[in-house]
């Protein structure tokens, strides 16, 4: 079975300082993982992914992410946070034919001026 | 423009009244999936669609129905709504199953009194 583990529902940083999430996986399988972003009411709209190959991962907005194997991690940062960050960040994995994504629990960014 | 739409947005209804939300994707994707989320638990797969006339259960589908008679439309039942399907609703598509993006509608926040 997969899951997800996002550590901390919410995160508060300075503008100009780095954005990190953490994002932890469970996969019997190689996983597809993907980062998912979700402004006020909004959708959610894709950040970046992994699938296979290149472990760093770019995305959009300057957020990347690296996918690390032996700490089952996919974490996403962002040298300097910006206010229009201000959202929330799901972490999500997937696998199998089905293409199940499961999401972690959520991240509620908030950028200080 | 490519894009997934939910009807309606906002729906007040009351335990029992049989009521339908409609999803409808003009990507020619073959993947339909819908989702509630809940404040703390993230999103949450209800049932999705592998193609026209394939449909299966996903994590929470109890008390919901779906049917997929076109390619484009993945329309989501309510039976018999109850106060603890009050929910923010999200249907998504993708290409094809496997490690795609997902498409995110606009979200329909459903309240049962």
């Amino acid at each position: 079975a997969q899951s997800v583990t996002q550590l901390g529902s919410h995160v508060s940083v300075s503008e100009g300082a780095l954005v990190l999430l953490r994002c932890n996986y469970s996969s019997s399988v190689p996983p597809y993982l993907f980062w998912y972003v979700q402004y006020p009411n909004q959708g959610l709209q894709l950040l970046l992914k992994y699938t296979t190959g290149a472990t760093l991962v770019k995305g959009i907005n300057g957020f990347e992410a690296e996918f690390k194997k032996s700490e089952t991690s996919f974490h996403l940062t962002k040298p300097s946070a910006h206010m229009s960050d201000a959202a929330e960040y799901f972490c999500a994995v997937a696998g199998g034919a089905t293409n199940k994504l499961i999401f972690g629990t959520g991240t509620l960014l908030a950028v200080q001026p | 423009e490519a894009q997934v739409t939910q009807n309606p947005r906002y729906l007040i209804t009351v335990t029992g009244k049989k009521l339908t939300v409609t999803c409808s994707q003009n990507m020619n994707h073959e993947y339909m999936s819908w989702y509630r989320q809940d404040p703390g638990l993230g999103l949450r797969q209800i049932y999705y669609s592998m193609n026209v006339e394939v449909t299966d259960k996903g994590d929470v589908p109890e008390g919901y129905k779906v049917s997929r008679k076109e390619k484009r439309n993945f329309p989501l039942i309510l039976e018999s709504p109850s106060p603890n399907q009050t929910s923010l609703y999200f249907c998504a598509s993708s290409q094809q199953a496997g490690p795609y993006e997902q498409y995110f509608g606009p979200g329909t926040r459903l309240t049962v009194t």
